[in-house]
C-alpha cells in the first residue's frame, strides 16, 4: 500500500495544453517534495513545500501544498516536449522520506 | 563535483548469489538511503541513515544489509539474490534528515 497516491499515472497531451498531476495521502507529511525523474538517471528536485496552503511558482510549473498538508498538486501550463517525464512526489515524516508511485508524462510536439 | 556515485550501473546475478552495490558521495552529507525503483511501485525506501555508524530499516529491508562506517560510504549488500529483487536501484543523501534527497543515477539489477 502506498502512503501517497498519485494520479494519473499516465498522461499524453499535446504541446501547448496545460495539466495537472494530484498527489493525495491521508497522512500529514513536515514537508512535502516534488521530482522529475528522466530515463536511466536518478530524480532530480524541482520544489519543497513546507506550509499548509503554500504555492510555489517555477517558470510554467505550479505547486500547492494543501492546507491540511496531507496533499499538493503540480500543475503546468502551456506543455512542451522538454517537460516529458516521470514525476514523483515525497512526503517527508519521521527521517524518511515517502515517495508516491509517479505520473509518467509525456508531451507530443 | 561528482554529487552521489553508485556502481556498478548495471549487473545481472543468478539466485542465491550475493553482491554488494556501492554508493558514495563526496558532499559531506549526513543523511543517506537506498531505495529500489519497480514499475507501478515509485521509490520505497529499503535502509537509511542518518550519520556514520547509524542504520535503520525503511519500508522493504529484507534481503538486504547496510553498513555506514565513513560519512562518504553507504554500501547495500544483498545477502542471497532473489529474483524478487530484479529492479533499478537508487542511493540519496541529504545534508540532514529533513532536506531533500541527491539521487545517483542508479543500478540496474537483474537477478535470473
Amino acid at each position: 500500500t502506498q502512503l501517497l497516491e498519485q494520479s494519473p499515472q499516465f498522461l499524453s497531451i499535446q504541446e501547448g495544453e496545460n495539466l495537472t498531476v494530484y498527489c493525495n495521502s491521508s497522512s500529514v507529511f513536515s514537508s512535502l517534495q516534488w521530482y522529475r525523474q528522466e530515463p536511466g538517471e536518478g530524480p532530480v528536485l524541482l520544489v519543497t513545500v513546507v506550509t499548509g496552503g503554500e504555492v510555489k511558482k517555477l517558470k510554467r510549473l505550479t505547486f500547492q501544498f494543501g492546507d491540511a498538508r496531507k496533499d499538493s498538486s503540480l500543475h503546468i501550463t502551456a506543455a512542451q516536449p522538454g517537460d516529458t517525464g516521470l514525476y514523483l512526489c515525497a512526503g517527508e515524516g519521521f527521517n524518511k522520506f515517502y515517495f508516491g508511485s509517479g505520473t509518467k508524462l509525456n508531451v507530443k510536439p | 563535483n561528482a554529487g552521489v556515485t553508485q556502481t556498478p550501473k548495471f549487473q545481472v546475478l543468478k539466485t542465491g548469489q550475493s553482491m554488494t552495490l556501492q554508493c558514495a558521495q563526496d558532499m559531506n552529507h549526513e543523511y543517506m538511503s537506498w531505495y529500489r525503483q519497480d514499475p507501478g511501485m515509485g521509490l520505497r525506501l529499503i535502509h537509511y541513515s542518518v550519520g556514520a555508524g547509524i542504520t535503520d530499516q525503511g519500508e522493504v529491508p529484507n534481503g538486504y544489509n547496510v553498513s555506514r562506517s565513513t560519512t562518504e560510504d553507504f554500501p547495500l549488500r544483498l545477502l542471497s539474490a532473489a529474483p524478487s529483487q530484479t529492479s533499478v536501484y537508487f542511493c540519496a543523501s541529504s545534508p540532514d534528515r529533513n532536506s531533500p534527497l541527491h539521487f545517483g543515477n542508479g543500478t540496474r539489477l537483474t537477478v535470473t
